[in-house]
């Protein structure tokens, strides 16, 4: 079975640009989170989606946004890049909305602003 | 809100030895969980655990969920080179709903052979 693909793999972008990160969660997966890891840190959660429905939002500006499809795949959306946005951007899937359900993660996206 | 800390931040530890990361909440945890991330790599589950004091283990893994499970641990004993990465623990926010994860700032683990 195939896990969680994120794309693109590496991304560099340069200050005030915007990016949009997609994500396809294991199949059967009907719950996608969202997280940003700065080196070093570990992973903080920005985002939880379920059923194409906003059930979790992080301490993120509004400058993220997110949605959901049909197909249950999403997009991380980040407008007016800032230098601090540069990290590793993890996408999860779950098969439930319930914290007991334990967090499958892609291979994440490079995110470099310049 | 809530804060998760990992002790210690980095160890190095050769073969063969036994290593010991240790987790502290700020608030009492529903459960927590464990995830591995080797160098370059994602977060991979390990473990969940949810009863107060309890205790699982896998291979030369053992984990420990305190009693008033506010706090966890992870021994690995005889460390391989395999078991190199940064181990986190992760538990639930608050909200009675949702899977949002409050992680650790992890443990990396470096073995020399």
């Amino acid at each position: 079975d195939a896990g969680v693909t994120q794309s693109p793999t590496h991304l560099i972008k340069t200050r005030g640009q915007h990016v949009t990160l997609r994500c396809s969660p294991i199949s059967g997966h009907k719950s996608v989170s969202w997280y940003q890891q700065v080196l070093g840190q570990g992973p903080q959660f920005i985002f939880q989606y379920y059923e194409k429905e906003e059930r979790g939002r992080g301490n993120f500006p509004d400058r993220f946004s997110a949605r959901q499809f049909p197909n249950y795949s999403s997009e991380l959306n980040v407008n007016a890049l800032l230098l601090g946005d540069s990290a590793l951007y993890l996408c999860a899937s779950s098969l439930g909305l319930s914290y007991n359900s334990p967090l499958h993660f892609g291979n994440g996206t490079r995110l470099t602003v310049t | 809100g809530q804060q998760v800390m990992q002790i210690p931040q980095y160890q190095h530890v050769q073969e063969g030895e036994d290593f010991t990361t240790y987790c502290n909440s700020s608030t009492t945890l529903s459960n927590i969980q464990w995830y591995k991330q080797r160098p370059g790599g994602h977060p991979v589950f390990l473990i969940q655990l949810v009863k107060s004091g309890e205790v699982k283990k896998q291979k030369r893994l053992t984990f420990q969920f305190g009693e008033a499970k506010k706090n966890s641990s992870l021994h690995i004993t005889a460390t391989q080179t395999t078991d190199v990465g940064t181990y986190f623990c992760a538990g639930p926010g608050r909200e009675t709903s949702g899977s949002r994860l409050t992680f650790g700032e992890g443990t990396q683990l470096t073995v020399n052979p």
